[in-house]
């Protein structure tokens, strides 16, 4: 099977950088990918990491250790709109299907 | 080009009733998944569909039908509601030209049902 563990919620201030990590358990990885949730909203994707190393979008960035089976995702100059939930999703062995994490409540304060 | 539409986006339904959730989507994608949400769970798979005519079971699947007719379309059917069943349900899509980018999934904007 597979399993990923984030923490269930990490706190901020506006314009500091916060990061949220995943570690994950699977066999055939494919790759990692974050997705965003606003209280109320549809998860929305954020980024994806099939190979070592940093992807950078903007204020956002995320991370891959193939090795280590961790990733996290950083967030740059929070915004009080960062505020949300963040899911980090494995594929594995070939599935297009992703297995979601339990979501990272971020709160940022002013 | 309106994405994944979802209907109802609110319901409450009284236990051992039945009802069928919508999900449309106009983008051609191959692939379509139904999801629950419960607090503290994330997103957990009920059923998939790679393309019409084929479905399977994800994760928790009891208690649930899905069928798939047509590209666009995707229903998810609740045989016998049940207390357990409350939960937002998402219906996404995605295809295999997304492969490089993780299949990043587009969701719909939920549907909200009560069984009491």
């Amino acid at each position: 099977g597979q399993s990923l563990e984030q923490p269930s919620e990490v706190t901020a201030v506006e314009g500091a950088i916060v990061q949220i990590n995943c570690t994950y358990q699977t066999s055939g990885f494919y790759g990692l990918s974050w997705y965003q949730q606003h209280d109320g909203g549809a998860p929305t994707f954020l980024s994806y990491n099939a190979l070592d190393g940093l992807e950078e979008t903007g204020r956002f960035s995320s991370f891959l250790s193939r090795s280590d089976s961790y990733g996290y995702l950083l967030l740059q100059e929070l915004q009080m709109k960062d505020s949300a939930s963040y899911f980090c999703a494995v594929a594995s062995g070939g599935s297009y299907i992703p297995t979601f994490g339990r979501g990272t409540s971020l709160i940022v304060h002013p | 080009n309106a994405g994944v539409t979802q209907t109802p986006k609110f319901q409450v339904l009284k236990t051992g009733q039945s009802m069928t959730l919508q999900c449309a989507q106009d983008m051609n994608h191959e692939y379509m998944s139904w999801y629950r949400q419960d607090p503290g769970m994330g997103l957990r798979l009920i059923h998939y569909s790679v393309g019409a005519g084929i479905t399977d079971q994800g994760e928790v699947p009891n208690g649930y039908n899905v069928s798939r007719s047509t590209t666009e379309d995707f229903p998810l059917r609740l045989l016998s509601a049940a207390p357990s069943q409350t939960s937002v349900y998402f219906c996404a899509s995605t295809n295999r030209d997304r492969k490089s980018r993780g299949y990043g999934y587009t969701f719909g904007s939920g549907t909200r049902l009560t069984v009491v």
